[in-house]
């Protein structure tokens, strides 16, 4: 069973910072790994797609890598700034099990 | 274009009750999804629908929840009766799928619950 887990719970840094978010999975045979962002009481964004076969994807000030050998992906955020403030999910999918397995979120605050 | 589209946004409810969710998805996207959030936690799949085929609704408590989507396009998630546990939210997400499309899902507002 896949299990996905987002180290920190939380956390806090200040304005301008560039910061790194982490994200695990259990089972490498991923199909792909999808970002989102959730605001207090909303829905998700989706920040950022991954297919298993692709190491990076950008946007913006926002960049994700995926190493799936290891079973991680990082969501790195350049020149942070107080609207980035969120909880950021990351999720996984496998081939034929067309679901998103999600972690427990990284609730961040940027400090002005 | 119009994402997916949900509603109520809010529901408030005494127990015992029953309460139903209604979910529009992308246009052109088969795939459907309903997905529960509890607070802190990661959204966690409730079931699946391939246009009006439910693929996977192993996490679906069918004692008490039921969903359909007969014409293959908007959905109904129903929760009769309803428990204090229930109260979290429901989110609905639809996607292209893998054969046709990236597998990338797009979310709704959610549908908030409380069950009092």
């Amino acid at each position: 069973k896949q299990e996905v887990t987002q180290i920190p719970a939380a956390l806090s840094v200040p304005e301008g910072e560039n910061l790194v978010l982490n994200c695990s999975f259990t089972d490498s045979a991923i199909y792909n790994l999808q970002w989102f962002r959730q605001d207090p009481g909303k829905g998700l964004t989706s920040l950022l797609l991954i297919q298993s076969s692709q190491r990076e994807q950008t946007s913006g000030r926002l960049n994700a890598s995926l190493d799936k050998s290891s079973g991680r992906s990082t969501l790195y955020i350049a020149a942070s700034q107080p609207g980035d403030s969120a909880t950021y999910l990351c999720a996984v999918s496998h081939q034929g099990a067309q679901k998103l397995v999600f972690g427990q979120g990284t609730r961040l605050t940027i400090n002005p | 274009e119009a994402g997916v589209v949900q509603s109520p946004r809010y529901k408030i409810i005494e127990k015992k009750q029953p309460v139903a969710f209604w979910c529009n998805p992308i246009s052109g996207h088969n795939t459907l999804y309903w997905y529960l959030q509890n607070l802190g936690q990661g959204p966690e799949l409730l079931i699946r629908y391939e246009n009006e085929e439910a693929v996977d609704d192993s996490q679906l408590p069918k004692d008490r929840f039921s969903a359909e989507r007969l014409k293959g396009v908007d959905s109904t998630l129903k929760i009769q009766p309803a428990e204090l546990g229930d109260s979290a939210v429901y989110l609905c997400a639809s996607s292209l799928g893998m054969r046709t499309g990236t597998g990338e899902l797009f979310f709704g507002e959610g549908s908030r619950l409380t069950v009092l």
